[in-house]
């Protein structure tokens, strides 16, 4: 059983619209992260949220991306104005305390016409 | 900057073979490695841990082993079988921060035949 609900699985939106994707964790965790992969390319890191703010992101989160976990439970990534490169695997990650791995969700496939 | 490569890109061999998946990475000073399977459209399921102070971690028929001082890991997977058949990631956490972002390699996809 994963530990880590994305949804949706597949979202297909038009350019410059916006989209949210949702992270549900089955129990309290402490650290979340969103990473994505474009088809055929590494997995990169987009940003990390601890204690309910931002502790780190890469160069790729910029202002149109956005993060929160508004009801303590779902974890959300916003992309305002999606753009074509937008089009990506979008993986939710969480973390508990200590030396212990990251378990991750299976992926929202995110497809920008 | 960290980077961290996987060779073979792609592995394929018969069932039953010992085989070993290579992971470089450029900065040593690395807190932990973590080595993931991917399946075809599916997330990343984590198989083994080793932080930097380690040499080797093992889980059934999976070893992996870490020399830092030369950044490399390598997974061994032993008796392959068809259901071994994915795509096997690496990734490094670096020293210093608290945030565990993970940089990782492009991976090595593995088939298995039967």
């Amino acid at each position: 059983e994963p530990e880590v609900t994305q949804t949706p699985s597949h979202q297909v939106t038009q350019m410059g619209q916006e989209v949210i994707l949702r992270c549900v964790p089955i129990s309290n965790h402490l650290y979340f992260y969103w990473y994505r992969q474009i088809l055929g390319q590494k997995v990169e890191f987009l940003v990390s949220f601890y204690n309910n703010e931002i502790s780190e992101k890469s160069e790729i989160f910029d202002d149109q991306f956005s993060v929160e976990r508004p009801d303590g439970s779902n974890f959300t990534l916003k992309i305002r104005s999606t753009k074509l490169e937008d089009s990506a695997m979008y993986f939710c990650a969480i973390r508990d305390r200590g030396n212990q791995p990251q378990h991750f969700g299976d992926g929202t496939r995110l497809s920008i016409l | 900057k960290q980077e961290v490569t996987q060779i073979p890109a792609a592995l394929s061999v018969p069932e039953g073979e010992n085989l070993v998946l290579n992971c470089s990475f450029t900065d040593s000073a690395i807190y932990n490695l973590q080595w993931f399977r991917q399946d075809p459209g599916k997330g990343l399921t984590s198989l083994l841990l080793i932080q930097s102070s380690q040499r080797e971690q093992t889980s059934g028929r999976l070893n992996a082993s870490l020399d830092k001082s030369s950044g490399r890991s390598t997974l061994y997977i032993a008796a392959s079988q068809p259901g071994d058949s994915a795509t096997y990631l690496c990734a490094v956490k670096e020293s210093g921060g608290s945030n565990y972002k993970l940089t990782f390699g492009k991976g090595t996809l593995l088939t298995v035949n039967p």
